[in-house]
Formats: structure tokens, sequence, C-alpha cells
């Protein structure tokens, strides 16, 4: 069965950094797309980035240059290093691996629980 | 500010059938990329509905419905139920993004 738990929100000052994890069981992430995705308090999704089973990775605007989207292999884990963080990137952060089809894949095929990330002095 | 655009919400009676549009343009959508439908549920994270434009995952009731023509996408909800009011997102691909991946603005479905 496929898991994704998400940890490492919570309270940081503008300006400061946070890393977001997520533990993966059930599958490989590394063989996988795995994606970040946000959703501030009371907006829509946000895809924040995305990680490629081979590697590329690719960012929204609002985030580029300041957060960066790895994968540890051996600890099948995904994260999200997130600098100079500032009071718009509050949001419950959520990790995705893709579904996929025949013809293609579905980006948000799976989902964790999210984890919520404040920005605030 | 997303480059696909829901109605921002949609309302029916219970047994009614309901739509919702997703338009895009010829860089996501037009361009033949599939379009994937989310449910939200209230304090829950998202759920996959339909993928590849008009599949539906196993368990999901087949109610639901996807299609795509030209530049748009629609869900339609046929037999509407009090358990479908959600936050409804669709979601493409966009090459002129950075993040490649796009989400619709949403769309409050509310059973009267």
């Amino acid at each position: 069965e496929v898991q994704l738990v998400e940890s490492g929100g919570g309270l940081v000052q503008p300006g400061g950094s946070l890393r977001l994890s997520c533990a993966a069981s059930g599958f490989t992430v590394s063989s996988n797309y795995m994606s970040w995705v946000r959703q501030a308090p009371g907006k829509g999704l946000e895809w924040v980035s995305i990680i490629y089973s081979g590697g590329n990775t690719y960012y929204a605007d609002s985030v580029k240059g300041r957060f960066t989207i790895s994968r540890d292999n051996p600890k099948n884990m995904l994260y999200l290093q997130m600098n100079s963080l500032r009071a718009e990137d509050t949001a419950v952060y959520y990790c995705a691996r893709e579904f996929p089809y025949n013809s293609g894949w579905a980006p948000g095929g799976y989902w964790g629980q999210g984890t919520l990330v404040t920005v605030s002095s | 500010q997303s480059v696909l655009t829901q109605p921002p919400s949609v309302s029916g009676a219970p047994g009614q059938r309901v739509t919702i549009s997703c338009t895009g343009s010829s860089s996501n959508i037009g361009a033949g990329y599939d379009v994937h439908w989310y449910q939200q549920l209230p304090g829950t994270a998202p759920k996959l509905l339909i993928y590849g434009n008009s599949n539906r995952p196993s368990g999901v009731p087949d109610r639901f419905s996807g299609s795509k023509s030209g530049t748009s996408a629609s869900l339609a909800i046929t037999g509407l139920q009090a358990e479908d009011e959600a936050d409804y997102y669709c979601q493409s691909y966009d090459s002129s993004l950075s993040a490649r991946c796009v989400f619709g603005t949403g769309t409050k479905v509310t059973v009267l």
C-alpha cells in the first residue's frame, strides 16, 4: 500500500529556513515522479515543485531560487528545503506521487496528509 | 495565478446533475495534455477523481465523469449526493510554466 507521511512543518520567522520531509512506503521514491503541492489557508492548490525519476526538477516561479526539492534513495524519503521564507509561503504542504496509466501519468495520484508551515514574526 | 479557470462555485439539489468547466489555453489543455480532476473534502488532502481526461481510479463512483474538448475540460456529477460537497480542482501540464504542472482555480460544489 502506498503511504506518504509529511513532517517538519512549524512556525518560522520571515527570512528563515525549514526542511520538510516526506516518508514514503509501499513504493520506491526514486522510481517515481514526486511533487510538493501547497495550499494557503482558505485558498486553492498550488504546485510547488516536482522531481522526475531521472532527477530533473522543476519549480513554480514563486519559489524558484528559494526552495529545493531532493530525495534520499536509501531512506526512501522526499525533501523540500525552504529558504528565505516569506509570509506568503504560509500553507499546508503536501507531498504527492504520480499515478501512472497507459498513455501518461497523473501527478497527484497519492497524497500525504500535509504539514502546516506558518511564516510569521 | 492559475492558467486554468474554473467557476468559483456550483450547486445542485440531491439527485441533480452538475458540471464544472476548466478552461485553459493552447499551451496546456489545447496542446493535447491530459486533464485530471481532484476532489478535496473539507479538512482532508486532495484525492484523484478522474485521470487522463475521462478515466476513474478504482473505487470512484461512476456518477463522476470527465471530458475534454479543445482548450477546455469538464467534470460532471450525476445523481448528486450530500457526500459530494467538496472542492474540485482540474489539473494539467503547461509547457510554458516553470513548474510544468498547474491546477485550476478550484470549484466549491454545494449540495442544496
